[in-house]
This record gives C-alpha cells, sequence and structure tokens, in this order.
C-alpha cells in the first residue's frame, strides 16, 4: 500500500521569510504524481502544485516550488516570501498514474505566519 | 463560475441514523469523488462516481455509498451511522476520470452523538 509521511506537525515562519515542508512517500509503481494541497479554515482544499514523476524538472508556481528527489522518495514544497494569507494546514498527496482521483493523503502540516 | 457547492454545511445525528451528504460539481466536471477527514487527519478516499456508476472505491465498508446523477451531481449516503463517522467529508470534481486537477468544495462537517 502507499502510504504519504508528513513528519513536521507544525512550522512556523516569519513574513517574508522562506519556509520548507517535508513530505516522503512510499511506492513501488513508477508512474504517479504528487501534489501539495492547502486547506484554510474556510475547509476547501486548494491544489498549491503538482509534480509527474516522470519529469526531472522542479514544478514551480509563482512563490511555490518543490524540491523533488525520486530515488529518496521525497516531495517538499518550498515558500517563498511568506504571506500571512499562507496560513494554513499543508497536505501532501500522492496518485498512482490511472487511479483517477483516488489521491493518499499525509496527515498534514499546520503553517503558522509569524507579521 | 460556482465551484463545488455542498450541502448541508453542519449535521448532528445519533448512532444508528442515516445520513445524505450532497454534492454538485463544477460547471463543466462530470468526475465526482468523496473524501472522509477525521479531525486531525488527512483525507482518506472514499469512491468515484462517474457516468452514473461508483468507478472506484477506498477501504471503506458498506455502509457508506453513494449516487451520481445524470446532471452529475452526487449523495452520499451513509447507513447505521458511528460514533467514528464523525468527519468532514469532502467532494471534489473534475473534468474527467483521470484529470490531474481536483476542484474541492467546504465539506460537510458531521456530528454523530
Amino acid at each position: 500500500a502507499q502510504t504519504v509521511t508528513q513528519s513536521q506537525p507544525e512550522m512556523s515562519v516569519q513574513e517574508a521569510e522562506t519556509v520548507t515542508l517535508s513530505c516522503t512517500y512510499d511506492t513501488s509503481e513508477s508512474d504517479y504524481y504528487l501534489f501539495w494541497y492547502k486547506q484554510p479554515p474556510s475547509r476547501q482544499m486548494i491544489l498549491v502544485i503538482r509534480q509527474e514523476a516522470y519529469k526531472q524538472q522542479n514544478a514551480t508556481e509563482n512563490r511555490f516550488s518543490v524540491n523533488f528527489q525520486k530515488a529518496a522518495k521525497s516531495f517538499s514544497l518550498k515558500i517563498s516570501d511568506s504571506q500571512l494569507g499562507d496560513a494554513a494546514m499543508y497536505f501532501c498527496a500522492y496518485r498512482i498514474g490511472n487511479a483517477g482521483n483516488m489521491l493518499t493523503f499525509g496527515g498534514g502540516t499546520r503553517l503558522m505566519v509569524k507579521p | 463560475d460556482a465551484g463545488v457547492t455542498q450541502s448541508p454545511t453542519h449535521l448532528i445525528k445519533t448512532r444508528g441514523q442515516q445520513v445524505t451528504l450532497r454534492c454538485s460539481p463544477k460547471s463543466g466536471h462530470d468526475t465526482v469523488s468523496w473524501y472522509q477527514q477525521a479531525l486531525g487527519q488527512g483525507p482518506q478516499f472514499i469512491f468515484q462516481y462517474y457516468e452514473e456508476e461508483e468507478r472506484q472505491r477506498g477501504n471503506f465498508p458498506d455502509r457508506f455509498s453513494g449516487h451520481q446523477f445524470p446532471n452529475y451531481s452526487s449523495e452520499l449516503n451513509v447507513n447505521a451511522l458511528l460514533l467514528g463517522d464523525s468527519a468532514l467529508y469532502l467532494c471534489a470534481s473534475s473534468l474527467s476520470p483521470g484529470a490531474n486537477v481536483l476542484t474541492f468544495g467546504a465539506g460537510s462537517r458531521l456530528t454523530v452523538l
């Protein structure tokens, strides 16, 4: 079975600074996708960034970037120039290539942003 | 353009009762999935509906069932409620069963007493 582990229950960052959230996963599949979702207090999960396993280049979306280490099965999220609105729960998720909408989520990391 | 809408937002039931949660997908989406998110945990996949049929199912008992209607909206039914069914139930929709981008609703918070 595939598992996703987020080892940091809580992280804190000063506004305008950079923070990195960790995620490791376990799989024997070669075709898969990785995602980071943000869940603010409004409860709605919002896709932050995604990475296809077959792509060697790390995905980037504005202030958000990932460090995808396939051999180590690691997928960390870096948030640059942190803003107060970045405060939320962040979930790492994994999906096998042909698994439709079936995502496997980690336990989440709560990110606090200090003004 | 409305996103995914879910109802009700909150509800309270007692053990043994049955509950129905509803979801309207984002406009243009034809695939709906349901997730259960217990307090302090990540969401767990329940099942996915496409073309009015259950296509994939996670590790949930038969007490959890669903339906998709011709307009792509969906219902999640849970019978014989247990205390452990208390959770946030999230609905997600996508353009197709294999799409990479899911749009989530704000969820229905179920409390079982």
